[in-house]
């Protein structure tokens, strides 16, 4: 099928580690990417490729994969990492698609 | 550096058309693609399509046939969504993002409002 399944909410305990995860077939041919958004906010690149960070983005993002699906790991989580999460990647045509989103909830 | 700037927010009566502009600047605009990503209020993330700035040519994504058109003018670095014949349900931010395997850099966001 053509689409991404995450999560709709996740929480964290401040300095603990979170795994956001996001399903979908597409992720057997191709990496998915990570996008952090806080309210009001643009999307903000976090994770692509195998596990690649954009600079400036703290080393406690990480990215990994395994059969169909993709996870965001989050290291030591911080207050300023509360924002939705989206993953990303391609269909069988090609063409992008973003999962659902997930909330990061930081406690 | 790496900026995309959009034009402003837009408030526009059912039927009617919009043009949203995002100004590239910081790099070689032909190097690299454009998408347009949507996003209603409370929403996630939509993927709209994206363009090729070399050739011009546009891939819209299912659900974003018919009405939507993007276009570009590479003497100033900007591409444009043309939205006709809106509707209610057009209402969202719309986003520009740079890239091809994945959108590094991102407009500030389109708020365009369609109601009566």
């Amino acid at each position: 099928s053509s689409e991404l399944t995450q999560d709709p909410a996740v929480s964290v305990a401040l300095g603990q580690t979170v795994r956001i995860t996001c399903q979908g077939d597409s992720l057997r041919s191709y990496y998915a990417s990570w996008y952090q958004q806080k309210p009001g906010q643009a999307p903000v690149l976090v994770i692509y490729g195998k596990n690649n960070r954009p600079s400036g983005i703290p080393d406690r993002f990480s990215g990994s994969s395994s059969g169909n699906t993709a996870s965001l790991t989050i290291t030591g989580a911080q207050a300023e990492d509360e924002a939705d999460y989206y993953c990303n990647s391609r269909d069988s045509s090609g063409n992008h698609l973003f999962g659902g989103g997930t909330k990061l909830t930081v406690l | 550096q790496v900026q995309l700037v959009q034009s402003g927010s837009e408030l526009k009566k059912p039927g009617a058309s919009v043009k949203v502009s995002c100004k590239a600047s910081g790099y070689t605009f032909t190097s690299y693609a454009m998408n347009w990503v949507r996003q209603a209020p409370g929403q996630g993330l939509e993927w709209m399509g994206w363009i090729n700035t070399n050739t011009g040519n546009p891939t819209y994504a299912q659900g974003f046939t018919g009405r939507f058109v993007f276009s570009l003018d590479t003497s100033v670095s900007t591409a444009y969504l043309q939205i006709s014949s809106l509707k209610a349900e057009d209402t969202a931010v719309y986003y520009c993002a740079r890239g091809s395997s994945n959108f590094d850099y991102w407009g500030q966001g389109t708020l365009v409002t369609v109601s009566s």
